[in-house]
C-alpha cells in the first residue's frame, strides 16, 4: 500500500517561473491537504481540498498560489511568478473519508527560488 | 497568533530513559490533538493521537496526556531508543473560528536527541 506520494522532491525555479508541485493521495483517501514549512518553523496549513472542491483555503496567500485536486489525477499546488520567500518545504497529506484529522504526509517537495 | 506551542525546542535523555515532550494551547475549540515524528529530508510521520474526551491514550512504548483544563498535552516515550532522536511536532484539530477539522495547527517542533 503506497504511501502519498509527492513530485518533484526537489525543485529550482528563478524568480518569475512558475512551480507546479503534485501529490497522490495514499489509495481510499479522498482529502488531500497541503502544509509549507519555512526554515526553522513548524508546518502551516495553506488549503484543504476533496476531489473537485476546496473545503478550507484559509491558510492560502490570496495572490499567485493556487490548488486543485481533479476528479482524476493527482492535486497539484501552483505557484505563479514566484519569489524567494516562497523557497520552503511543501507537504502533502491525505486522509481518509470521514476522518480529516488522521493525515498521513507525504515526503514533501523543497522548492529553491533562485 | 501561536495557537499551539512547543516552548522546548530541544531535550537531550539517555537511552533507556523517559523522554517527555510538551505541548501547550490556546483555542479552546480544539478537540484532536496529534503527535508526529519527522526526520530530516522527510514527511511527518504519525505518532499518536488524542481526542479531548480522553485524558490518556497509549500505543506501545509512547503515550499521550491531555489536560484540557490546563491546555497542555505531553507526549512520553518509555524507555527512549536511539532512533527515536528525531524533530517531534504536536498538532491540534477542531472547528476552531469557523475552520475545518482538517486544518491542523501545528507546534514549532522539539528536537529530541536520545543518547546510546
Amino acid at each position: 500500500n503506497a504511501g502519498v506520494m509527492q513530485n518533484p522532491r526537489h525543485l529550482v525555479r528563478r524568480r518569475g517561473q512558475e512551480a507546479r508541485l503534485r501529490c497522490s493521495p495514499m489509495k481510499g483517501h479522498s482529502h488531500v491537504y497541503w502544509y509549507r514549512q519555512l526554515p526553522e518553523e513548524g508546518l502551516k496549513f495553506m488549503v484543504y481540498l476533496q476531489k473537485e472542491n476546496i473545503i478550507d483555503e484559509s491558510g492560502m496567500p490570496k495572490e499567485r498560489f493556487s490548488a486543485e485536486f481533479p476528479k482524476e489525477g493527482p492535486s497539484i499546488l501552483r505557484i505563479q511568478q514566484v519569489v524567494r520567500g516562497d523557497s520552503a518545504a511543501y507537504f502533502c497529506a491525505s486522509s481518509p473519508p470521514g476522518h480529516p484529522g488522521e493525515q498521513f504526509f507525504g515526503p514533501g517537495t523543497r522548492l529553491t527560488v533562485l | 497568533d501561536q495557537q499551539v506551542k512547543q516552548n522546548s525546542p530541544s531535550l537531550s535523555v539517555q537511552e533507556g530513559r523517559i523522554s517527555i515532550l510538551n505541548c501547550d494551547y490556546t483555542n479552546s475549540m480544539f478537540d484532536y490533538f496529534l503527535w508526529y515524528k519527522k526526520y530530516p529530508a522527510e514527511g511527518p510521520t504519525f505518532l499518536i493521537s488524542i481526542s479531548s474526551i480522553k485524558d490518556k491514550n497509549e500505543d506501545g512504548r509512547f503515550t499521550v496526556f491531555l489536560n484540557k483544563s490546563a491546555k497542555h498535552l505531553s507526549l512520553h516515550i518509555v524507555p527512549s531508543q536511539p532512533g527515536d532522536s528525531a524533530v517531534y511536532f504536536c498538532a491540534a484539530s477542531g472547528w476552531a473560528g469557523g475552520t475545518s477539522y482538517g486544518k491542523l495547527t501545528f507546534g514549532q517542533g522539539t528536537i529530541l536527541t536520545v543518547h546510546p
